[in-house]
């Protein structure tokens, strides 16, 4: 069964560093990109970025290239988010999802399993 | 980036109806548009992939249609179970980006 576990919630200030985890079983953790979207409070869905374990490249959103770093332990099945300096508008939820890949075509497909998110907290 | 939007933002429906969601991008995405349904409090749910692909263990009821530049999620008759909000998202090209949603609420 393929799951995407997701670390608790987290309470920062804004200026900390942060490092959420999504661990991934059940599915070869190489093979498939992972994402990560971010829900502000009572908004829709956000695509922030995606990494391919096997090689960790990564691809960004423009919103949030620079802002936040993907990278992947392989040894763990598990893809990180992390930010250096938390902002107050940095607060929401955050999901992680699996995205396949299709090497005929090219092209991403949807993404088919889910964490069951991250919320954040950035506050004073 | 290709823009997807949907609209209306919410739409009230009773149970039995059907019910239709459009979607609409900015360009050309073939059919590279999934759909979604995310509850409160939950993690959003694929139901609909490549435009009409049903996800495994998702009611029939359910179906995606159109092409192009427009797209449309059909719930043939609404149960209680299926209000929510629904996204739609191309993966035709990066940035993946997803529609605003569209709330089902009841009548």
């Amino acid at each position: 069964e393929v799951q995407l576990v997701q670390s608790g919630a987290e309470v920062k200030k804004p200026g900390q560093s942060l490092k959420i985890s999504c661990k991934a079983s059940g599915y070869d953790f190489g093979n498939y990109w992972i994402g990560w979207v971010r829900q502000m409070p009572g908004k829709g869905l956000e695509w922030m970025g995606i990494i391919y374990p096997g090689d960790s490249d990564s691809r960004y959103s423009s919103s949030f290239q620079g802002q936040v770093t993907i990278s992947a332990d392989k040894s763990l099945s598990t893809v990180y988010l992390q930010w250096s300096g938390l902002r107050a508008s940095d607060s929401g939820m955050y999901y992680c999802a699996r995205l396949p890949f299709s090497y005929g075509s090219g092209s991403y497909s949807a993404f088919d399993y889910w964490g069951q998110g991250t919320p954040v907290i950035v506050s004073s | 980036d290709i823009q997807m939007t949907q609209s209306p933002s919410s739409l009230s429906a009773s149970v039995g109806d059907r019910v239709t969601i459009p979607c609409r991008a900015s360009q050309n995405i073939d059919n590279y548009l999934h759909w979604y349904q995310q509850k409160p409090g939950q993690a959003p749910k694929l139901l609909i992939y490549a435009r009409s692909g049903l996800q495994s263990g998702v009611p029939s009821r359910f179906s995606g249609s159109g092409s192009g530049t427009d797209f449309t999620l059909t719930i043939s008759s609404l149960q209680p179970e299926d209000f929510a909000t629904y996204y739609c998202q191309q993966s035709y090209s990066l940035p993946l980006t997803f529609g605003g949603g569209t709330r089902v609420d009841i009548k």
